[in-house]
């Protein structure tokens, strides 16, 4: 157990809805990491929080949208959802640093049918 | 912009051998560090060992080592005396602290498989 707490663990919906995945990091992490999983694209990072405040975005889509609030924990947004969209979502936390573990969380999996 | 290769999609390995796993990567950073993940079919990311590229020594944890050579810019991952729990997805990755964020770059990964 990492210790970051990522709910749901399975998603199920349908082309056009809009979702909401919720990250719990660590106690004491302010770093919050989301990264997509793929079979198409493999791992890669999408955004990155610190103590709230947008820090870095990486390949992610207009259509995708995260915030931190300030409690620390996540929420990605995910709207006008395609089929690609399908795809294993992880949350990462670190407390900060470049030498600092990122704890990945269990990945919520999203099925858009 | 980072870049990380891993030029084998799969490989196995007999029970209790050895087994080496390649990663390149490509950075114009000077401080970054490297990593390997374990996702098993959990589906859970572990880490197994992390290298900074300022040490010169190479990174050991238990039966997991790496190789890594900066100027070729090359961080393999040895795994000793395999056990079947080592059968999973390996993923080589690395960070660097570009415009103050720490987010890995992954390769596509290495489908490892121990046999009995």
């Amino acid at each position: 157990d990492s210790g970051v707490t990522q709910t749901p663990k399975h998603l199920i919906t349908a082309t056009g809805q809009r979702v909401t995945l919720r990250c719990s990091p660590r106690s004491g992490d302010l770093s919050v990491y989301w990264y997509q999983q793929s079979l198409d694209q493999g791992l890669q990072f999408l955004i990155q929080y610190y103590n709230g405040e947008e820090r870095a975005k990486g390949n992610i889509l207009e259509r995708f949208s995260a915030q931190q609030f300030p409690d620390l924990h996540s929420e990605l947004n995910l709207s006008s959802l395609e089929l690609g969209d399908s795809a294993l979502y992880f949350c990462a936390s670190s407390v900060a640093g470049l030498n600092n573990e990122q704890f990945f969380g269990p990945g919520t999996r999203l099925t858009v049918l | 912009a980072q870049t990380v290769t891993q030029s084998q999609p799969e490989m196995s390995v007999q029970e209790a051998e050895t087994v080496t796993l390649s990663c390149t990567y490509d950075t114009s950073e000077s401080n970054y560090y490297l990593f390997w993940y374990k996702q098993p079919p959990s589906r859970q990311m572990i880490l197994v060992i992390r290298q900074e590229a300022y040490k010169q020594q190479n990174a050991t944890e238990n039966r997991f080592s790496v190789n890594f050579q900066k100027a070729a810019k090359s961080f393999s991952l040895k795994i000793s005396d395999s056990q079947l729990g080592d059968t999973a997805m390996y993923f080589c990755a690395s960070a660097t602290s570009g415009a103050g964020s720490y987010q890995l770059t992954f390769g596509k990964g290495t489908k490892l498989s121990v046999i009995p």
